[in-house]
């Protein structure tokens, strides 16, 4: 069956402090694809970044980065030097290649920068 | 830029009215697909379409039904709105051919049923 497990439901960090959102999934394909989405306080769904299955390489992004491990089936997300704009609720999420094209989503972890 | 709108930010209706939340995307996506959000559950499918007149059910689709007539134009009903309905309903699309189900998502529409 197919999860999306975000452990943390809510996180509160002083400005400047990294912090790491934790994703652990759940897929018995071999092809999918993994999402992070930022939801402000406007509402709005901003995607972040996908990855696919089969690339494992972590990836940066200005102050973001994203280490995938299939190992762990996890795919963690840390913002280095984190700023008060950067306060919203994140969402992990997985699609399935193989299936259909709807989406997984994790419950959010809600992160709070605290000026 | 992928846009997807819905009819409204706010909306508050009386229980038992019947309720059409309206969303349009403008990127010709064959897939749409409606949310509600809820505190502690994250974003739960009601319904999705895959194409014009197709529409299948998601997780919580009781209460809920859909129309589908135009491609770019998704429609959530709410035959007769209850209060346990009221939440956050968000929209979105994505392209079929793209294989990775990325989905675009609209600003939302929060819905206050009393």
């Amino acid at each position: 069956a197919q999860k999306v497990t975000q452990a943390q439901t809510e996180i509160s960090v002083v400005e400047k402090e990294d912090v790491t959102l934790d994703c652990v999934y759940e897929t018995r394909d071999t092809t999918y694809y993994l999402f992070w989405y930022k939801q402000p306080p406007s509402g709005e769904l901003v995607f972040l970044i996908r990855r696919n299955s089969f690339d494992e390489q972590n990836e940066i992004s200005g102050r973001y980065s994203w280490n995938f491990q299939k190992s762990t089936s996890s795919f963690n997300f840390t913002i280095t030097a984190s700023q008060v704009v950067d306060s919203a609720v994140y969402f992990c999420a997985l699609s399935e290649a193989d299936r259909d094209d709807k989406i997984i989503f994790g419950k959010g972890t809600r992160l709070h920068i605290l000026p | 830029d992928v846009k997807v709108t819905q009819s409204s930010r706010y909306l508050v209706k009386r229980t038992g009215e019947k309720v059409f939340l309206e969303c349009v995307q403008d990127m010709d996506h064959e897939n749409m697909f409606w949310y509600r959000q809820d505190p502690g559950l994250g974003l739960r499918l009601i319904y999705f379409s895959y194409d014009v007149k197709m529409k299948e059910k998601g997780d919580i689709p009781e209460g809920y039904s859909v129309s589908r007539e135009k491609k770019e134009r998704f429609s959530l009903i709410l035959e007769s709105a209850s209060t346990n309905q009221t939440s956050m309903y968000l929209c979105a699309s994505s392209d079929r051919d793209s294989g990775t189900g990325e989905q675009y998502f609209g600003p939302g529409t929060r819905l206050t049923v009393t």
